[in-house]
């Protein structure tokens, strides 16, 4: 299976600043036939389901704002957030969809100062 | 609109299985696969397995191959999993999520919360 470690586990934030976090694969999520990485990012706040922010690693889901951005490639990946706002209050996953099973990183909590 | 409908919560014994329902709408059921995953009380998530809906083809993550069964009703574009001798360990909040085009989770229920209770 593919290990997916994501870090930091938490961080506290002020408003209007930015954030970013890691997200660590122990295997290429890079498949050469497309150049397309199979990773994607989701939001969970609290009391919610998890929801779609990203995929191919830095497309926005419709409706995502843009101040969210994904980027990396291969093993090593980032989550930016580059102006955060009150609502941004939540747990962020990376998830690998490159083969099976589909596997989740533990998750980076967003705490807002 | 695409909405997968879970009931909120199930009190089940120990031991004893339970069948939790997603029912799926706003979308033609049969086009897309069909995935379980569980949450633990401040854990993170882990993907169950899927189900196509057109054939009832699965794929089960080995960890819950003994655990889960994926079933649906295509008449009813419903979505079923059962959880056989539930221990306190299987006490989490089960979610059903519809795949996109990819294996890419783009739509959830609200999950069901299943307490493994005496």
């Amino acid at each position: 299976d593919i290990v997916m470690s994501q870090s930091p586990s938490s961080l506290a934030v002020s408003v209007g600043e930015k954030v970013t976090m890691s997200c660590k694969s122990s295997q290429s999520l890079l498949y050469s036939s497309n150049q397309k990485n199979y990773l994607a990012w989701y939001q969970q706040k609290p009391g919610q389901s998890p929801k779609l922010l990203i995929y191919w690693a830095s497309t926005r889901e419709s409706g995502v704002p843009d101040r969210f951005t994904g980027s990396g490639s291969g093993t090593d990946f980032t989550l930016t957030i580059s102006s955060v706002k009150a609502e941004d209050l939540a747990v962020y996953y990376c998830q690998q969809y490159c083969s099976y099973p589909c596997t989740f990183g533990g998750g980076t909590k967003l705490e807002i100062k | 609109q695409v909405q997968l409908q879970q009931p909120g919560a199930e009190l089940v014994r120990p031991g004893a299985s339970v069948k939790l329902s997603c029912k799926a709408s706003g979308y033609t059921f049969t086009n897309y696969w069909m995935n379980w995953v569980k949450q633990r009380p401040g854990q993170g998530l882990e993907w169950i397995g899927m189900i196509d809906p057109s054939d009832s083809e699965t794929h089960y993550n080995q960890m819950f191959k003994d655990k889960a069964t994926l079933t649906v009703d295509k008449s009813s574009s419903t979505a079923y999993m059962q959880l056989s001798s539930l221990t306190s360990e299987d006490s989490a909040v089960y979610y059903c999520a519809r795949f996109a085009n990819y294996p890419i989770f783009a739509y959830w229920g609200q999950g069901t919360l299943v307490t493994v209770s005496a």
